[in-house]
């Protein structure tokens, strides 16, 4: 099976810091791996992913490191912003044959102006 | 917005009820998933449906099952109803086969369902 475990319940920045949300998972096998964040009253939204050929992917004002070999994920966010208030899960998808993703238990990220 | 849409937004049954919980994809989606997310917690995987059978299961009890129709609806059938029932129920949805791990998943906006 697989567990997945984030490292922070609550991470407070001021707006225009960097973020940095850590995330470790336990089965050396898995091979995808999904952020998402979620805000009150809605479904988690993708952010960005990466396979587990990569050790780093980019997106716009984010950033996906990982490190297979400690079986760790972090997602780093740039100049934050007060939108970017919310809980961030990162998930891993399983190699089943179908979809299936496992979920951290999240980071609830609180921006202050 | 992901195009994925959940009624009702918010339910209130009692225990030992039965309930039904919708989901409507976008065209072309092929795959809808169903988790259950308890307060404060990541979701969990109920199950999945590809093509209007279920192809994948987590740890959930016989008493959750669920029906997929060819017109990108689905929906998520509880029976006997239990007070750990209480959560947000997501469906996500993906265009891919269901089978490819990079099919990206889009979620629905949840329905709260509380327990009595």
């Amino acid at each position: 099976g697989e567990s997945v475990g984030l490292h922070l319940p609550t991470l407070s920045v001021q707006e225009g810091d960097n973020s940095i949300i850590n995330c470790a998972y336990s089965n050396s096998a898995s091979d995808y791996f999904i952020w998402y964040k979620q805000e009150s009253g809605k479904g988690p939204q993708f952010i960005i992913d990466i396979r587990s050929n990569m050790d780093k992917r980019q997106g716009q004002r984010v950033t996906v490191l990982l490190n297979k070999t400690v079986k760790h994920l972090s997602l780093q966010i740039a100049a934050t912003q007060p939108g970017d208030s919310a809980v961030y899960f990162c998930a891993v998808m399983m190699n089943t044959g179908f979809q299936k993703l496992v979920f951290g238990t999240g980071t609830r990220l609180l921006v202050s102006p | 917005e992901t195009g994925v849409t959940q009624s009702p937004t918010h339910l209130i049954k009692t225990r030992g009820q039965q309930v039904t919980l919708r989901c409507s994809s976008q065209s072309g989606h092929n795959t809808v998933s169903w988790y259950q997310q308890a307060l404060g917690q990541g979701p969990q995987f109920i199950f999945q449906y590809y093509r209007e059978e279920e192809n994948g299961r987590g740890n959930f009890p016989p008493r959750f099952s669920g029906l997929q129709f060819p017109n990108y609806s689905s929906e998520l059938n509880v029976n006997a109803l239990e007070l750990d029932d209480s959560a947000l129920y997501l469906c996500a949805s993906t265009t891919g086969l269901g089978r490819e791990p990079t099919d990206t998943q889009y979620f629905g906006p949840g329905t709260r369902l509380t327990v009595l």
